[in-house]
C-alpha cells in the first residue's frame, strides 16, 4: 500500500483565498483524522471522521474550515477565505478501528497564507 | 481536559551514550503510542503500548508504560547520528483522539 496521499505537498496563496487540501487514506482503514502542526500549537487535531461520517470537529478553528469525506478513499479539508494564521503543516492520518488504533500520517501540506 | 508533557523538550546526546525521554499523562488511558518526526517529514509510528507494563524493543530504542504512574519512558541505548528527530509520545481518550505530547527534539553529536 502506497500510505496515506495528501496533496498538495506545499501551498502558497493570497490571503482571502480559498484552498483546498486533498487526502487518500490508506485502503481499508475506516478512521480518518485531520491534524494542524504549527511550533506554537503542536500537533491539534482538527476532525476525526469514522466510516466517512464526521465524529468530532471540535477542534476545527471557526467556520472558515470544513471537511468532507464523500466516500471512503477520499477527504477534503477546505479553508475559505484563508488567513496568515492559517499557515501551518496539516496532516491528514488514517487508522483502522480496534484494539491497535496507530494513526498513519501523510507527508503533509506546508500551507503559506501571504 | 487530557495533558501529555514530554521531558526533556531538547535532549543533545553524545554518541554511544543511553538518555531517556519521559512522556506523563494527566488522565487514564491504556493505550501510548511513540512517533518519530524527521525534519520536514511525516510522523512515523515507533511503538504501540497498549497494557501496563508493556515494553517494546526496535533496535536502539526500548519503550515503556505504566498505566498507575500515568508515564511511559523511551530509552534510547548506544546513540547513534541517524536517531536524531523528534520524537513524540501520544495518549488516546475517548477511543480515538489522539493527544499528542510537545515532542523532543533529539540532537546526536559525535
Amino acid at each position: 500500500d502506497a500510505g496515506v496521499i495528501q496533496s498538495p505537498r506545499h501551498e502558497v496563496t493570497e490571503m482571502g483565498q480559498e484552498v483546498t487540501l486533498r487526502c487518500k487514506p490508506i485502503s481499508g482503514h475506516n478512521s480518518l483524522f485531520w491534524y494542524r502542526q504549527t511550533m506554537m500549537r503542536g500537533l491539534e487535531l482538527l476532525i476525526y471522521f469514522n466510516n466517512n461520517v464526521p465524529i468530532d470537529d471540535s477542534g476545527m478553528p471557526e467556520d472558515r474550515f470544513s471537511a468532507k469525506m464523500p466516500n471512503a478513499s477520499f477527504s477534503t479539508l477546505k479553508i475559505q477565505p484563508s488567513e496568515p494564521r492559517d499557515s501551518a503543516v496539516y496532516f491528514c492520518a488514517s487508522s483502522l478501528q480496534g484494539l491497535d488504533l496507530r494513526a498513519f500520517f501523510g507527508q503533509g501540506t506546508r500551507l503559506t497564507v501571504v | 481536559e487530557l495533558k501529555v508533557e514530554q521531558n526533556p523538550l531538547f535532549l543533545s546526546m553524545q554518541e554511544g551514550k543511553n538518555y531517556t525521554i519521559y512522556c506523563n499523562y494527566s488522565t487514564t488511558s491504556d493505550r501510548l503510542y511513540w512517533y518519530r518526526q524527521d525534519p520536514g517529514k511525516s510522523l512515523e509510528s515507533l511503538f504501540v503500548l497498549l497494557s501496563n507494563g508493556a515494553v517494546k524493543q526496535e533496535g536502539r530504542l526500548m519503550a515503556s508504560l505504566d498505566t498507575k504512574a500515568r508515564l511511559s519512558t523511551l530509552h534510547i541505548t548506544a546513540a547513534v547520528h541517524d536517531l536524531s528527530a523528534t520524537y513524540f509520545c501520544a495518549v488516546v481518550r475517548n477511543d480515538y483522539k489522539l493527544s499528542f505530547g510537545a515532542g523532543t527534539t533529539v540532537t546526536v553529536r559525535a
